[in-house]
Parts: structure tokens; C-alpha cells; sequence
């Protein structure tokens, strides 16, 4: 089967470093996704990762190693607003003009406390 | 780009009933989603569009659940004789197979109550 597991909650200090992992098993594997989700609200895309090493986007980082089948998200100087669920999605396969869903984790309640 | 939007935003509505929702993704995309997604789980899938083909439809969705995108841009789902565990968080996502990452953007969804 396929599988993605992430922890069901973290909690970090405002200002610190927090690393979300990931690890996943499927069949096949094109492309990684995290999203964030905030209470009430929908899944806004946060990174992608298909090769492996380390995207950076501003205080966000996303790493992937496929031979491991891990990643993570790494969030830096942490601000309340970053509260949120953090999901990882893997896309399993891309086979010409068919698109197979993207598998999803459960997420990862971050609770940032003061 | 307005992004994807999503109507209504809540629907309440007694068991039994049919609901109808709507979502308009981004113009430029030509793939929508459908997923429903209950408290602490990730999204669900339920259907893909590529243009106006439903490509793919979850085996866990039963005959009560239908979609359609008929001009290729916004789509429909409709839950037939809606039952209590239907409740969920019903979003739409849009992606463009044009993209290289194909980086699907969710709109606020439609949160159904079923009494």
C-alpha cells in the first residue's frame, strides 16, 4: 500500500527553529508537497522538492532524500502565525496525460507558544 | 489570477437531501480535483478532471457522489440523499498540466453540516 506518516503534534518556542518530518511509501514517487493549513481554512502550498537536497524559500526549507524515502520542513524563527497543520503529499506517479492523486499525510499540528 | 473559489461556503442541510457545490478554479488551469477532508486527516481524494474528461473517481466514493466540468472550466459535485457522514470539508483544488511541478492550489472549500 501507500503510505505517508508525519508526527500527529509538535510544539515549539516563538523565535526558534522546528523541523516537520516526513517519510513516505509508494509506488513510484514524483514529487513531494507541503502544504500549510490553518484552522478553518484551506491547504496553501508552501514547497515542492523532486530532486534530492534542500529548497529554501525565506524561512521556510523543504529537504528531500528519495532513497530514503524522508523528508522534512524546517520553519526558522518561528512566529505565532505559523499555528498551523502542516501536510506532506506525495505525488506516486506521473505517467503521460494521467495524473495519479496526490497521497496525503494526516499533517502536523505545529502549536507555537510564546 | 483570483484564485480558486469555492460556493457556497457552508451548507446545512437535513439528511436525505441532495446538496449541489460549485468550484471555479484558476482560468488558466485545466485540471480540477475534488477531495473532503474531515478534522485531523489529511484531504481526501475524490475525482480529477483533465478539461471537461473525469479522468479519475475514488473507489470509496460511492454512486451518491457525482461531478462534472462541462465546458472544461467550473465544476460541480452533487451528494445525493445525504447522510450524517457525509459532514466534512468539501475543497477544490486546481492545477495546470502545463506547469513542470503541476502544484495543485486548493480553494476555502465548502463546509457541509448534515442534521
Amino acid at each position: 500500500g501507500q503510505n505517508i506518516d508525519q508526527p500527529t503534534e509538535m510544539t515549539a518556542t516563538e523565535g526558534a527553529i522546528v523541523q516537520i518530518n516526513c517519510t513516505y511509501q509508494t509506488s513510484g514517487f514524483n514529487g513531494l508537497f507541503w502544504y500549510q493549513q490553518h484552522a478553518g481554512e484551506a491547504p496553501t502550498f508552501l514547497s515542492y522538492n523532486v530532486l534530492d537536497g534542500l529548497e529554501e524559500k525565506g524561512r521556510f526549507s523543504s529537504f528531500l532524500s528519495r532513497s530514503k524515502g524522508y523528508s522534512y520542513l524546517l520553519l526558522k524563527e518561528l512566529q505565532m502565525k505559523d499555528s498551523a497543520s502542516y501536510l506532506c503529499a506525495v505525488r506516486p506517479l506521473l505517467f503521460m496525460d494521467s495524473n495519479y492523486q496526490l497521497i496525503w499525510g494526516a499533517g502536523t499540528k505545529l502549536i507555537i507558544k510564546p | 489570477d483570483t484564485g480558486v473559489s469555492q460556493n457556497p461556503r457552508h451548507k446545512i442541510t437535513k439528511r436525505g437531501q441532495n446538496v449541489t457545490f460549485r468550484c471555479d478554479p484558476i482560468s488558466e488551469h485545466n485540471r480540477l480535483y475534488w477531495y473532503r477532508q474531515t478534522l485531523g486527516q489529511g484531504p481526501e481524494f475524490l475525482t480529477y478532471f483533465q478539461n471537461e474528461a473525469q479522468l479519475e473517481k475514488s473507489r470509496l466514493l460511492s454512486d451518491r457522489f457525482s461531478a462534472e466540468r462541462p465546458k472544461g472550466s467550473f465544476s460541480t459535485l452533487e451528494i445525493q440523499r445525504t447522510e450524517q457522514g457525509d459532514s466534512a470539508m468539501y475543497l477544490c483544488a486546481s492545477s495546470s498540466s502545463g506547469q513542470p511541478t503541476d502544484t495543485q492550489y486548493f480553494g476555502p472549500g465548502t463546509r457541509l453540516t448534515v442534521l
